[in-house]
């Protein structure tokens, strides 16, 4: 099946600080991707759609000045968390679709600690 | 109202035993449906797509009712590697396509 990689795993770091997650489709071009974050016992919460070439769409409620989101090519997406604050710490998770299927493939996760 | 809810769970049971999740979704556009299932920190697998004629995958039934807008996970014969949290997702149509995720039932099964 498709494989979608996530890096980093995990990432520790001090408030103020910006990280950037990368999610990459393996073996499949994918023209759209999506960034979740996911708090303990709460399921997946869409952030933002990234589209491939143009600007990525946000959900209600996510800052996009906040949460910078890159898709230069139809294999890679990032996402930054810019001037990263502890209530920022949360498993982030990618997820892409292989063009007309349905079915998602998800990146391992990041789990971002901020101190 | 949220637009896909679960059984909150956590179920405990047996091995050996047959366990049900329940799953309502609110949005009669919903066009297709999905079971996942997430191991503690880790990313969320598919576990099988629900059709509207039922469907079998060994010991792991999936139904899905249109007119009373659930979707049923019936696994049987439980095994200990079942232990994890069953994301019932709901893909819906509302101008543009859009995945959404039900805050999962956790499922515990004890030797």
């Amino acid at each position: 099946g498709a494989v979608v990689s996530q890096h980093p795993s995990w990432v520790i770091c001090k408030s103020g600080t910006s990280v950037k997650i990368e999610c990459r489709s393996l073996d499949f071009q994918a023209t759209t991707m999506f960034w979740y974050r996911q708090f303990p016992k709460q399921s997946l919460m869409l952030m933002a759609t990234s589209n491939e070439g143009s600007k990525a769409t946000y959900e209600q409620g996510v800052e996009k000045d906040k949460f910078l989101i890159n898709h230069a090519s139809l294999t890679l997406s990032t996402l930054t968390v810019t001037s990263a604050h502890p209530e920022d710490s949360s498993f982030y998770i990618c997820s892409a679709r292989e063009n007309l299927n349905e079915k998602l493939f998800f990146g391992s996760g990041t789990q971002l600690s901020v101190l | 109202r949220k637009e896909v809810e679960q059984d909150p769970g956590p179920f405990n049971v047996p091995e050996g035993a047959t366990v049900a999740f329940n799953c309502t979704y609110s949005n009669s556009a919903s066009q297709s449906f999905f079971w996942y299932r997430q191991d503690c920190r880790k990313e969320p697998k598919l576990l099988m797509s629900v059709y509207s004629s039922g469907n079998e995958d060994g010991r792991f039934t999936a139904q899905l009712n249109r007119a009373s807008q659930y979707i049923s996970l019936l696994i049987r014969d439980s095994k200990l590697s079942d232990s994890a949290t069953y994301l019932c997702v709901v893909r819906v149509y509302t101008g543009g396509f859009k995945t959404i995720f039900g805050a999962g039932t956790r499922l515990f099964v004890k030797a």
